[in-house]
């Protein structure tokens, strides 16, 4: 198993750009999620899903959104970046068991800069 | 808001030393969790712990919760070089497992 992977690692944009990253995973997990990470700074949520078709908002859902058509697929998209945007962001997914929600399984990270 | 708020924030030991951290939560919560995150890297599960338990153990790592203190601790035992990394803690604070995360505590080991 690949577990959660997250595509670009890396990724720099210009104040207004437009783009979306992809975070997959192979563990058919239930939930998944979108984090950010700012330095000094725990994780903050920007959007979560529980299943196919649904998406729901986090702490800081402002100037992201969110797809999720298929179970293994959970795409962040900036329509108009920031420099506030400049982040690393996680992905996470978690399996649902028995009905109890668990573990969160993290992907590596993409690191954002944008000028 | 960071839920949990991990203390001391940076923590600097020898090799075979123990290290403690301990974090604090301000609502009713299901269950907390511990996560590593090296540097550059993404997070790594360690050990979760549900509100009806008061310690668990890992290895060499040990997890208390008093609820009634609205607390947490983290215990290393005979840590390693390879224990340097960012501890955060993280409740399930609103449900669907939405994770509330600490600020996260940098434990550095020297060799």
């Amino acid at each position: 198993n690949a577990g959660v992977t997250q595509t670009p690692k890396f990724r720099v944009l210009k104040t207004g750009q437009s783009m979306t990253l992809l975070c997959a995973q192979d563990m058919n997990h239930e939930y998944m999620y979108w984090y950010r990470q700012d330095p000094g700074m725990g994780l903050r949520l920007i959007h979560y899903s529980v299943g196919e078709g649904t998406t729901a908002k986090g702490e800081v859902p402002d100037g992201y959104n969110v797809s999720r058509l298929k179970k293994q697929n959970f795409l962040l998209g900036l329509e108009s970046a920031a420099p506030s945007q400049t982040s690393v962001y996680f992905c996470a997914s978690t399996p649902v068991t028995s009905g109890i929600v668990d573990t969160q399984y993290f992907g590596p990270g993409t690191r954002l800069t944008v000028l | 808001s960071q839920q949990g708020e991990e203390d001391p924030q940076a923590l600097s030991i020898q090799e075979g030393e123990n290290a403690t951290m301990n974090c604090s939560y301000k609502t009713s919560i299901n269950n907390l969790q511990w996560y590593r995150q090296n540097s550059g890297r993404g997070l790594v599960h360690l050990i979760l712990i549900r509100s009806n338990e008061r310690e668990k153990h890992s290895g060499r790592l040990r997890v208390t919760l008093d609820t009634s203190k609205k607390s947490s601790s983290l215990l290393i035992t005979a840590s390693r070089a390879a224990d340097t990394a960012s501890y955060f803690c993280a409740t399930d604070l609103y449900g669907n497992n939405r994770l509330a995360f600490g600020k996260g505590n940098q434990v550095v080991v020297i060799p």
